[in-house]
C-alpha cells in the first residue's frame, strides 16, 4: 500500500496571500495524484487530477505541481471560501490512498 | 443535474449488519465504475471498494475484505454496500463516489454524495 503524507497538518495564512501545501508518497505514483477540498459538513470536492489538471469549474487560483513522490498544491489570493481541509490522493495503485489532510485556516 | 444520494446508515451493534444504498441520477450510471469511500468522525478519507461499470468485478481494501460486499443494479441506477461483521472502527460517514472516467476506473473521484453515517456501538 502506498502511504501518503501531507505537511503541514495545519497552515495559517492571511486572506489575500498564497498557500503552499505539500504531499508526499511512500513510492513513486508518477503523475497519478489528485487533490480534494473539503469544507465542514460537506463532501470532498475534486480540485486537481493528474498532478496539475484542474477539474471542471475549479478556478485558476488552484495549481498543482510535482511528480514521483513529491507534490504541491498552491492556492493564490486566498479568500474566505478557500479555508478548508485539503487532501491529496494517489490513484497509481489500488488501494487508492489519501493523505491525512492539511487544514488551511485564517491567520 | 448530477445527484448521488446515500441512504441506509444508522446505529448497529458490533457484529451486526447494515446495507447502504446509493441512488444516482443525472449521468449515465451504466458506464462508470463506482466506489465507496468512508470518513471516520474527525478523521481522513479511506477508499473501501470499487465496482466495475457492468458489475463484473469488485475490489476491496484489506480493512473490509471478506466483510463488505459491493453490488449495483444498473436498471435502477443504484449502488449497494452490504456490511457484515461490523466493528466499532467501521463507524464513519460512507460516501458513494463516481469514478472520473468512463468504462475503466482511473481511481479519482469527481462526484460525491453527501454521505450516510454509520455508527457501530453497543
Amino acid at each position: 500500500e502506498i502511504v501518503m503524507t501531507q505537511s503541514p497538518a495545519t497552515l495559517s495564512v492571511s486572506p489575500g496571500e498564497r498557500a503552499t501545501l505539500s504531499c508526499r508518497a511512500s513510492q513513486s505514483v508518477f503523475a497519478n495524484l489528485a487533490w480534494y477540498q473539503q469544507k465542514p459538513g460537506q463532501a470532498p470536492r475534486l480540485l486537481i487530477y493528474g498532478t496539475s489538471t484542474r477539474a471542471t469549474g475549479v478556478p485558476a487560483k488552484f495549481s498543482g505541481s510535482g511528480s514521483g513522490t513529491e507534490f504541491t498544491l498552491t492556492i493564490s489570493s486566498l479568500q474566505s471560501e478557500d479555508f478548508a481541509v485539503y487532501y491529496c490522493q494517489q490513484f497509481h495503485n489500488r488501494p487508492y490512498t489519501f493523505g491525512p489532510g492539511t487544514k488551511l485556516q485564517v491567520k | 443535474q448530477v445527484q448521488v444520494v446515500e441512504s441506509g446508515g444508522g446505529v448497529v451493534q458490533p457484529g451486526g449488519s447494515l446495507r447502504l444504498s446509493c441512488a444516482v441520477s443525472g449521468f449515465n450510471f451504466n458506464i462508470y465504475d463506482m466506489h465507496w469511500v468512508r470518513q471516520a468522525p474527525g478523521k481522513g478519507l479511506e477508499w473501501l471498494t470499487l465496482i466495475r461499470y457492468d458489475g463484473s468485478n469488485e475490489y476491496y481494501a484489506d480493512s473490509v475484505k471478506g466483510r463488505f460486499t459491493m453490488s449495483r443494479d444498473n436498471s435502477k441506477n443504484t449502488l449497494f454496500l452490504q456490511m457484515n461483521s461490523l466493528r466499532p472502527e467501521d463507524s464513519a460517514v460512507y460516501f458513494c463516489v463516481k469514478d472520473a472516467a468512463e468504462f475503466l476506473a482511473v481511481g479519482y473521484f469527481d462526484v460525491w454524495g453527501q454521505g450516510t453515517l454509520v455508527t457501530v456501538s453497543s
